[in-house]
């Protein structure tokens, strides 16, 4: 069936280290999107990336979708950077989002 | 704008209570979605509205009731709830059609004593 795999589940980082958090999934796909949900709940739009790469200052993702799978890199990590990150696809033939498990991230001082 | 709102934050209601959760948009989105996320999971997809029909209903409880009134508002109306159902919900909204980004709500954290 489908599936979105998150790898990995956890990760501690020290403030100002970089980091690669990936997304395999199992099927081709019309739309992939990252998110991150803060400690007070909201998930945050952070790529609209089906495939390619895009950047946003210090976050930047890549998707190749021929290999099914997707990268996001957060760099010079903050503590505001803590929080989970979800990668959620929409496979083709289907209408909604399926949902990874998430990667907890805990950016210390 | 990409704001989606909802009201209100926090919600205690006993078994026995009826309220309702409420959520706006107004970025000319005609696909809105009511998520339900416990701690330390994915949010899981309860309902989707498209032009105001329902679309997908998760198999979900009939104690969970969504309505839309119009194509910027969205309604969960809840009664007789169970402790089990205290979770955060997440409302969002996207544009219909082909490939399309949601957009979410700060959900609602509801707790049922």
């Amino acid at each position: 069936g489908i599936q979105v795999e998150q790898s990995p589940p956890d990760l501690i980082l020290q403030e100002g280290a970089n980091s690669t958090l990936r997304c395999n999934f199992s099927d081709s796909v019309n739309n992939l999107q990252w998110f991150h949900q803060n400690p007070w709940g909201q998930l945050i739009n952070l790529f609209y990336i089906p495939s390619g790469t895009k950047q946003n200052g210090r976050l930047s993702a890549t998707t190749v979708a021929t290999e099914r799978y997707s990268l996001l890199y957060i760099s010079s990590s903050q503590t505001t950077d803590s929080g989970v990150y979800f990668c959620a696809v929409e496979f083709q033939g289907y209408s909604t989002l399926t949902f990874g498990k998430g990667t907890m991230l805990l950016v210390s001082p | 704008d990409t704001e989606v709102t909802q009201t209100p934050k926090h919600l205690v209601m006993g078994m026995t209570n009826k309220k309702s959760l409420k959520c706006e948009q107004h970025m000319g989105h005609r696909a809105m979605y009511w998520y339900k996320q416990k701690a330390k999971k994915p949010p899981e997809l309860m309902f989707v509205y498209s032009y105001e029909k329902l679309s997908i209903n998760e198999s979900v409880p009939s104690r969970f009731s969504p309505e839309c009134p119009n194509s910027s508002l969205l309604n969960l109306h809840l009664h007789a709830l169970q402790p089990e159902d205290s979770a955060l919900y997440l409302c969002a909204s996207s544009s219909p059609g082909g490939t399309y980004e949601q957009y979410f709500g700060p959900g609602t954290r509801l707790t049922v004593t």
